[in-house]
């Protein structure tokens, strides 16, 4: 059974960078593409971005600018990494995984998700 | 982007009775080289994340109890949970993944029990 682990700051300050590592077990991390998705306390869910083990990642316009995924296959883990938060960014951020080895799939396995505030 | 658009946001059901949940998307979501509509939905407990439902808009994800079926096609999709349970008060969420590379989700809609 595939499995997904988040783990990372859960407080990190206004203008700082956010870094989140997922790591993932029971399941090779080749051959899916892996993206994070983030959830706003109350809120709907907000898809971040896809990476793959081969080629460049693909981000959502909205936080292109700030976001970078990066993916590690002799650790089986991928991280994200958003720089310049603010409170905006507070969120339960979830690793999940893609249903194969095309973007075009839907999400089959999700981490438990981790919260992370932006205070100071 | 790709709109996605719930209705109701909310709605109470009662126990056994039927629960519909709409998805409407500002673009047609069936692929026709291989007349896929490219439509997931997932279903949201109270402190878990979700769990894929339904994928292609009618296929049913395994281990998923046949209760919750999807209908629909192009723009307009639905859920069904046909006699609803307790164990099924969550929030539910469609979400398309035709549209490259962004994926977006409908708003979500609470199932409660009247």
């Amino acid at each position: 059974q595939v499995q997904l682990r988040e783990s990372g700051p859960g407080l990190v300050k206004p203008s700082e960078t956010l870094s989140l590592t997922c790591t993932v077990s029971g399941g090779s991390i080749s051959n899916y593409y892996w993206t994070w998705i983030r959830q706003p306390p109350g809120k709907g869910l907000e898809w971040i971005g896809y990476t793959f083990y081969t080629g460049s990642p693909d981000y959502n316009p909205s936080l292109k600018s700030r976001v970078t995924m990066s993916l590690d296959t002799s650790k089986s883990q991928f991280s994200l990494k958003v720089t310049s938060v603010t409170a905006a960014d507070t969120a339960v951020y979830y690793c999940v995984r893609v249903s194969g080895d095309y973007t075009a799939r839907p999400f089959d396995y999700w981490g438990q998700g981790a919260l992370v505030t932006v205070s100071s | 982007d790709i709109v996605m658009t719930q209705s109701p946001d909310s709605l109470a059901v009662s126990l056994g009775e039927r629960a519909t949940i709409n998805c409407k998307s500002s673009q047609s979501l069936l692929y026709r080289s291989n007349n896929n509509n490219y439509l997931a939905w997932y279903q949201q407990k109270p402190g878990q994340p979700p769990k894929l439902l339904i994928y292609w808009a009618s296929t049913r994800e395994s281990g998923v109890p046949d209760r919750f079926s999807g209908s629909g096609s192009g723009t307009d999709f639905t859920l069904t949970i046909s006699s609803l349970q307790a164990e099924d008060v969550a929030v539910y969420y469609c979400q398309q993944y035709y549209s490259t590379p962004r994926r977006t989700f409908g708003q979500g809609t609470k199932v409660e029990i009247k």
